[in-house]
Parts: C-alpha cells; structure tokens; sequence
C-alpha cells in the first residue's frame, strides 16, 4: 500500500551510541520532513529536505545528521545519542506545491538510557 | 519567527457537548492554518485546512474560520463523540519560502466521556 512508513516503531539504547530512523515514501513526493515531539513543546522540525540531494537544517537540528539520496527516502542519524534525545521521531512528506498538507508516518519512540 | 499558540488541556466533555479549541498565530506575510488530530499510538493526520481569510475549513463536523483580523483559527463542533478522544494540534505554513515548512501549536488534549 501506498504510504509514508518508519522503522523502527520502538527503540532502545543507550547513551553515546549511534542510532538511524527510517522513513520511507511511496507517493515521490519532494518534501520530506523530521520531527519530534515532546511533552509541552508539541512537534519541532529537526531537518527537512526539499529533493534529493537537497536538505536544511531545522528548528531542533543539534546532535541530528540526516541524507537524502533517493527522493523516497530520508533517514535521521543520531551520531552519538544523549539523553535528551529521548523523544518521539515522526517523519512526514508533501508534494512539491506550496502549502500542500504533510503526511505523517505513525512515529518511532526511541529511549535513551 | 512564526508561532502558533493553543488553549492548555487537557480538555474534558460529555459526549455531545460543544467542543472550542483556541488557536491564534503570529507569522509574517500570509500563512496558511491547519488543524492535525493524533490518535493514540498515531502519526497526525490533517483534520482541515484554510489557506485564506476568512476561509472556513471543515471536516468530519468539525470547522475552523481563518480570522485575520483577530489572527485566530479555532477548532469547533457542535456534538462531539467519544471516538473524537485525541490531541489536536493547530499548525500554519511558512508561505515565504519554497517548503512547506510547518509550526505547531503544544497541541490540546481532548477527553470524551459517556
């Protein structure tokens, strides 16, 4: 089926680790999106990128390192997990007219111990 | 910068009652509003959207007028239900750059009960 989809759900490690969230789209849109969200602060864009090739940081873009080198794919890295970075991770897509709605995938929840 | 401010929740009614959600917004030129539901265990999904003045967005019964004047786009419904139990987040587009880039509100909980 056609959708935005991110891998994995859940995920557990441990401070100074690396770690990269999945996010895959299926309509080729040009838009992709990160985001986190957190108690009180609602959605925050960590980094977007408008095609492939082609990304730009954020509100929230500190410790975050993301790619894109296909138009349906956009991984978000942790180089070296913090604490603070215990959140949960939505990835989202629009087309390329402005203003079109984002489409959201159902969201990674990644702790950090 | 652009920001976009909701009414603190969580919000609690009886199913069938008169649901407002307050959200107004700060942002240079003319932004398009949204509003985003997120089920438990969910991404977001677009509820409704304005991209104008005085456009009304609606949905699923609910509605949401864009207000200039007043910079304002609350969430309403005359009647709501239990399975309408979510977090609402009141959102606007940046229309000044090439991406669609979007700034939420906290986001408002809303609890229906029997």
């Amino acid at each position: 089926d056609a959708g935005i989809t991110q891998s994995p759900r859940y995920k557990i490690t441990e401070t100074g680790r690396q770690v990269t969230l999945m996010c895959h789209q299926t309509w080729s849109h040009s838009y992709m999106f990160w985001y986190r969200q957190d108690l009180g602060h609602g959605l925050r864009l960590i980094y977007y990128s408008a095609a492939a090739d082609i990304t730009d940081k954020g509100e929230v873009p500190d410790g975050y390192v993301v790619s894109r080198s296909k138009t349906e794919n956009f991984p978000l890295t942790l180089e070296s997990a913090t604490r603070s970075q215990t959140s949960v991770y939505f990835c989202a897509s629009s087309g390329q007219i402005s203003n079109q709605p984002q489409h959201f995938g159902d969201g990674t929840r990644l702790s950090i111990l | 910068g652009d920001s976009v401010t909701q009414m603190e929740g969580p919000v609690t009614l009886s199913e069938e009652a008169f649901l407002t959600i307050n959200c107004t917004y700060t942002a240079t030129g003319y932004p398009s509003l949204f509003w985003y539901v997120q089920y438990p265990g969910e991404g977001l999904q677009l509820l409704l959207k304005a991209t104008k003045a005085d456009d009304k967005g609606s949905n699923k019964g609910f509605e949401a007028t864009y207000r200039k004047e007043t910079t304002s786009f609350h969430l309403e419904k005359g009647s709501v239900q239990v399975s309408d139990s979510a977090v609402y987040f009141c959102a606007l587009s940046d229309q000044a750059g090439t991406a669609s880039k979007l700034t939420f509100g906290t986001g408002t909980r809303l609890q229906v009960t029997l």
